[in-house]
């Protein structure tokens, strides 16, 4: 099966620009997640979608990004400005059910951000 | 909130030595533990994880762990690494139960020498 999908790989902005960030989950797959990970740091969740409703946004910075899940298949991260402390990998990933903490989350390649 | 230590930043290993990584957390209530690793050039990927049952975990590639709740630990094991273990390992968590967000550690960096 094809695996989490994310564009654009690479993005370079400067401070106080906006960006757009899309992931297609794998096919079938009901929860969406996007984490931030920045250099020498672990994944930070950011949002995470349950088919089309938000479960978790308590991490998600809401005064300059913000997240869709129309349809409740793919997903756009938009972060509008752009701040200096905003360059990361930004990872999308998916999980097949609704929701279980046991699921597995299947991670995209992560969009590369960096922000002058 | 949940919180994840992994003590070894960078291990260097030879081929064939065995292999431990450190990871603790912290969270008094039920837990589900996962180990996760990205190669170089790939995306994180699912090694084993941890949610009931026997606390020895088996997953992929050889590799192991053990959950011993009175450690809060869920330490990270092969007997013997290959060139092809080199990659970055991160040991995460959440609370069981529905719609539980993961918590990352900072992840180790294993570079194994032929």
């Amino acid at each position: 099966e094809a695996g989490v999908a994310q564009s654009p790989r690479y993005k370079i902005i400067e401070k106080r620009q906006s960006v757009a960030f899309w992931c297609n989950p794998i096919s079938g797959h009901a929860t969406l997640y996007w984490y931030q990970q920045i250099l020498g740091q672990g994944p930070k969740l950011l949002i995470q979608f349950q088919n089309n409703g938000v479960v978790d946004d308590s991490q998600l910075p809401k005064d300059r990004f913000s997240a869709e899940r129309l349809k409740g298949v793919d997903s756009t991260l938009k972060i509008q400005p752009a701040k200096l402390e905003d360059s990361a990998v930004y990872l999308c990933a998916s999980s097949r059910d609704s929701g279980r903490s046991t699921d597995t989350q299947y991670f995209g390649p992560g969009t590369r951000l960096t922000v002058l | 909130a949940q919180s994840v230590s992994q003590h070894n930043h960078h291990v260097i290993l030879s081929e064939a030595a065995s292999l431990e990584l450190g990871c603790n957390y912290s969270y008094g209530g039920t837990v589900n533990l996962f180990w996760y690793v990205q190669y170089p050039g790939q995306h994180l990927q699912l090694l084993l994880k941890y949610f009931s049952g026997d606390p020895l975990v088996k997953g992929i590639k050889g590799f192991e762990a053990e959950f011993i709740k009175s450690k809060f630990s869920f330490n990270l094991r092969k007997p013997s690494v290959q060139w092809s273990d080199t990659a970055e390992y991160f040991c995460a968590v959440n609370r069981a139960g529905t719609a539980s967000k993961l918590t990352f550690g900072t992840g180790t960096r294993l570079q194994v020498t032929l």
